[in-house]
């Protein structure tokens, strides 16, 4: 049973528009979320987190919305660039409960110039 | 960049032979992972390390052991690769329960593992 969904595998949108990754959880223990970046052949890098007090957290041309009553987080990058072209990871934890991520299966984002 | 290193990066091996793969930290971080990707499946943990000489298994640890003798490196041994096993292997580090309550992890650059 997959606890963290990315249902979207793929998103192409165009250089200088917003590109928004979405991912739901079922586990309602969940009360911290991260997104991770991915280029070929490199490992996943630490992008932005949130943690459940906050409905919103921004970073530069990063931010993302929690919606804890539709167990949603989005990440929003405005604009896209052409260099934001990698797998999206979004991942979530139970701070406290335990010390594991639970990882979705990512979401490859192209950004066309 | 935390500093996380992998060896080796890419390797080639046959079906029943022992593998080693190896990751050191110089963050002293008490929390240590081992996850692989594969198309599909994102990332999936197989191991991981909560101090010197404790640890458990994640969602697919059949087939892989661990071992922690030091803070700084952790192993994940294939005791007998299969082709299932071909993968890219990352190691990541947690400075969770060192004063930091969130488990932010940091991955190292990965091993390409192929067994034929």
């Amino acid at each position: 049973d997959q606890q963290v969904k990315q249902n979207s595998p793929s998103l192409s949108v165009q250089e200088g528009r917003i590109s928004i990754l979405n991912c739901d959880y079922t586990n309602s223990m969940f009360d911290y979320f991260l997104w991770y970046k991915k280029y070929p052949a490199e490992g996943p890098t630490f992008l932005i987190s949130i943690s459940s007090i906050k409905d919103k957290n921004e970073d530069g041309r990063f931010t993302v919305f929690l919606n804890k009553s539709a167990k949603h987080l989005s990440l929003h990058i405005v604009p896209s660039q052409p260099g934001d072209s990698a797998v999206y990871f979004c991942a979530a934890n139970s701070q406290g409960g335990s010390e594991k991520l639970v990882f979705g299966k990512g979401t490859k984002l192209t950004v066309n110039p | 960049d935390a500093g996380i290193t992998q060896s080796p990066r890419h390797k080639v091996t046959e079906t029943g032979t022992p593998v080693t793969l190896r990751c050191h930290q110089t963050e002293n971080h008490r929390y240590m992972y081992w996850y692989r990707q594969d198309p599909g499946h994102g990332l999936r943990l197989i191991h991981y390390s909560y101090g010197v000489k404790d640890t458990d298994k994640g969602e697919v640890s059949d087939g892989y052991s661990v071992s922690r003798s030091k803070t700084e490196d952790f192993l994940l041994t294939l005791e007998s690769a299969t082709s299932s096993q071909t993968s890219v292997y990352f190691c990541a580090i947690s400075a969770l329960g060192t004063g930091v309550s969130t488990d932010t992890q940091y991955f190292g650059p990965g091993t390409r593992l192929t067994v034929l």
